[in-house]
């Protein structure tokens, strides 16, 4: 399974676009990529999952880089409730890594 | 449904007692997994089940740690003999055959070895 790098922690401004980025430069041409997120205290959360096209729900969108060797989630519009940290999965990856915790401050 | 569901949600316990935990999935799904997760740390992945088959096991399930779908349905996950290391969440997942990367976490069940 691919592995995933990103960043300890990040920091945005409520009312801002937050954009959390993923390296997966060992990825294989039919792994998606998977974003979870986990709010303190609750088990990880789906968000979204894309395999090369850029991919928007309810929730959050998901841009892949054309060669697949990275990704970004984006909030469009962070609130108090997007603190969390939030998980890069690649394929059928089944550890979850640190991932990055976010802050969104007032 | 709701969702995934963990009894209990918190379980404190003296060492060397044996504890289980219980998972029961969203009905549909045919995968069930077990996680442990420790402060500072994500989830990591323990074993887990397609029906009834347990399909993979990782090194971290030491022979105390015994897990059981008897009928593709719920789920137990028993831990022999705890130590004060084996205090963690124990996170439950389920997801569908077609999706199985797609996991849904129920919201774990907090351990305290004393």
């Amino acid at each position: 399974d691919a592995k995933t790098t990103q960043p300890p922690s990040m920091d945005c401004a409520e009312g801002r676009a937050a954009n959390l980025p993923c390296n997966h430069s060992t990825i294989s041409g039919n792994e998606y990529v998977y974003w979870y997120r986990q709010i303190h205290s609750q088990g990880p959360q789906y968000i979204i999952h894309g395999l090369k096209n850029n991919e928007t729900n309810e929730m959050a969108s998901l841009i892949i880089t054309e060669d697949r060797k990275s990704s970004t989630l984006i909030l469009p519009h962070a609130t108090l409730r997007d603190t969390a940290v939030y998980y890069c999965i690649v394929g059928y990856a089944l550890n979850f890594g640190k991932g990055t915790s976010l802050l969104v401050t007032p | 449904d709701t969702g995934v569901s963990q009894d209990p949600r918190h379980k404190i316990t003296k060492r060397g007692q044996n504890v289980t935990f219980r998972c029961d999935p969203i009905s549909e799904h045919n995968r069930l997994y077990w996680y442990r997760q420790t402060l500072g740390q994500g989830p990591e992945f323990l074993t887990y089940f397609q029906n009834e088959a347990q399909l993979e096991k990782s090194r971290l399930l030491s022979d105390r740690f015994s897990a059981e779908r008897p009928k593709g349905s719920f789920s137990t996950l028993e831990i022999q003999r705890t130590e004060q290391g084996d205090s963690a969440m124990y996170l439950c997942a389920s997801s569908p055959l077609k999706i199985k990367e797609k996991l849904f976490f129920g919201s774990g069940t907090q351990l305290s070895v004393l």
